[in-house]
């Protein structure tokens, strides 16, 4: 049990469909993160909330749209996806500052047919 | 150059081997070090973070090296349950967490 859980942790969703992930901290940390795990590449920061604030966007495509009611939530909202988009997506949250780490659910495997 | 460069394997050693792995880095500026371990379909989980000065935890050791900009895992009389894959993490600093992943480094232990 590390403190972040993810739902669901298998999806399959079609190109026309909408649907979302969620991710929940009870570990007090103040920001949260997705990342895109694609099979035979390095983990892909999508974004980053700091203290409910978007600060970082990596140029990720308009059909992922996050969402950070609070501290302890974090939403991915999924619309119109790809084949290509099909990768583990997994959350994750720290404290802010540059020594601390990142403590990761349990991802969710998404596959978009 | 890649942020962070790791050789993605596999190793495959033999049960008891002392095997070693490297990671470097780009950015001279990099602040922080983390080592993960990440088995089949589940979730990074950190393993170590790496100091300056090298820390040892029981049959791992990591150390920092800036002026070369590496860093390195060490892992003493494997284990068959070390199989994973180790992705070497790196934080440039900031406000808020941006780190880069290595692409990991496959290990398998062999009976």
């Amino acid at each position: 049990e590390t403190g972040v859980t993810q739902t669901p942790r298998h999806l399959v969703m079609g190109m026309t469909n909408k649907k979302s992930l969620k991710c929940e901290q009870h570990l007090g940390h103040n920001a949260m993160y997705w990342y895109k795990q694609s099979a035979k590449k390095p983990l892909e920061l999508m974004f980053v909330y700091s203290l409910e604030e978007r600060v970082e966007n990596n140029s990720v495509p308009s059909r992922f749209s996050p969402e950070c009611p609070n501290s302890s939530h974090l939403f991915l909202h999924l619309h119109t996806l790809q084949p290509e988009d099909s990768a583990l997506y997994l959350c994750a949250s720290s404290r802010t500052g540059p020594n601390t780490e990142a403590f990761f659910g349990q991802g969710t495997r998404l596959t978009v047919v | 150059r890649k942020e962070v460069e790791q050789d993605p394997g596999p190793f495959n050693v033999p049960e008891g081997a002392t095997v070693a792995f490297n990671c470097t880095y780009s950015n001279s500026a990099s602040q922080s070090f983390f080592w993960y371990r990440q088995d089949c379909r589940k979730e990074p989980k950190l393993l170590m973070s790496v100091y300056s000065s090298g820390n040892e935890d029981g049959r791992f050791t990591a150390q920092l090296n800036r002026a070369s900009q590496y860093i390195s895992l060490l892992i003493r009389d494997s284990k068959l349950s070390d199989s994973a894959t180790y992705l070497c993490v790196v934080n440039p600093g900031g406000g808020y967490q941006k780190v880069t992943f290595g692409i990991g480094t496959k290990l398998q232990v062999i009976p």
